[in-house]
């Protein structure tokens, strides 16, 4: 079974400062891996998204995501926080070989930005 | 946007009593999943579809059926609702492997 680990459930950055939100995934094969992000009283929004086509993914609201295969991991980074970024963020993996396209979601980082 | 719609938006509801959830989308696509959210764990599958009468569960699918007797609607019942039922709960729709969520549920069981 997949699994995704979060690490540090909220994150608190100064604006402008660089966002770092860190993701692990567990995976036997080539995963297909997200980054979500839900503002308050709101949906899930769709960020980027990896699928082996290259390793640096570059998403909405300048964020990106780099894969990298020896650490199983996929963090998001955006060079310069902005106050609107303020939410929660959720990683997700899916596996590439079910057809059901299941994901598994990490358990949220909330990110403060702090003016 | 996936053109997808939840109702109803709130519910308050006693223990004991059932609750169906209604998720609506208008864009004709295969694959449905019914989620709940709760704090510090993240979205947990209840149960998904993939196609009309076809439906299986997800990870937390205990005390939940779903029905899908129509492309465009997939439907969550909780048969006999209790406090631990108490969440946000959102549909989502799978395209080309990208899933897309609704506004979400808040019910609350007292």
């Amino acid at each position: 079974a997949q699994s995704v680990t979060q690490l540090g459930s909220h994150v608190s950055v100064s604006e402008g400062a660089l966002v770092l939100l860190r993701c692990n995934y567990s995976s036997s094969v080539p995963p297909y891996l997200f980054w979500y992000v839900q503002y308050p009283n709101q949906g899930l929004q769709l960020l980027l998204k990896y699928t082996s086509a290259a390793t640096l993914v570059k998403g909405i609201n300048g964020f990106e995501a780099e894969f990298k295969k020896s650490e199983t991991s996929f963090h998001l980074t955006k060079p310069s926080a902005h106050m609107s970024d303020a939410a929660e963020y959720f990683c997700a993996s899916g596996d590439s070989g079910a057809g059901s396209y299941q994901l598994t979601f990490g358990k949220g980082t909330k990110l403060s930005v702090i003016p | 946007d996936a053109g997808i719609t939840q109702s109803p938006r709130h519910k308050v509801t006693e223990t004991g009593t059932p609750v169906t959830l209604r998720c609506h989308q208008t864009e004709n696509h295969r694959y449905m999943y019914w989620y709940r959210q709760d704090p510090g764990h993240g979205l947990r599958l209840i149960h998904y579809s993939y196609g009309v009468k076809d439906t299986d569960k997800g990870e937390v699918s205990d005390g939940y059926s779903v029905s899908r007797s129509k492309t465009e609607d997939f439907l969550l019942t909780l048969e006999s609702a209790t406090s631990s039922q108490t969440s946000v709960y959102f549909c989502a729709i799978s395209l080309d492997g990208e899933q897309y969520f609704g506004p979400g549920t808040r019910l609350t069981v007292t």
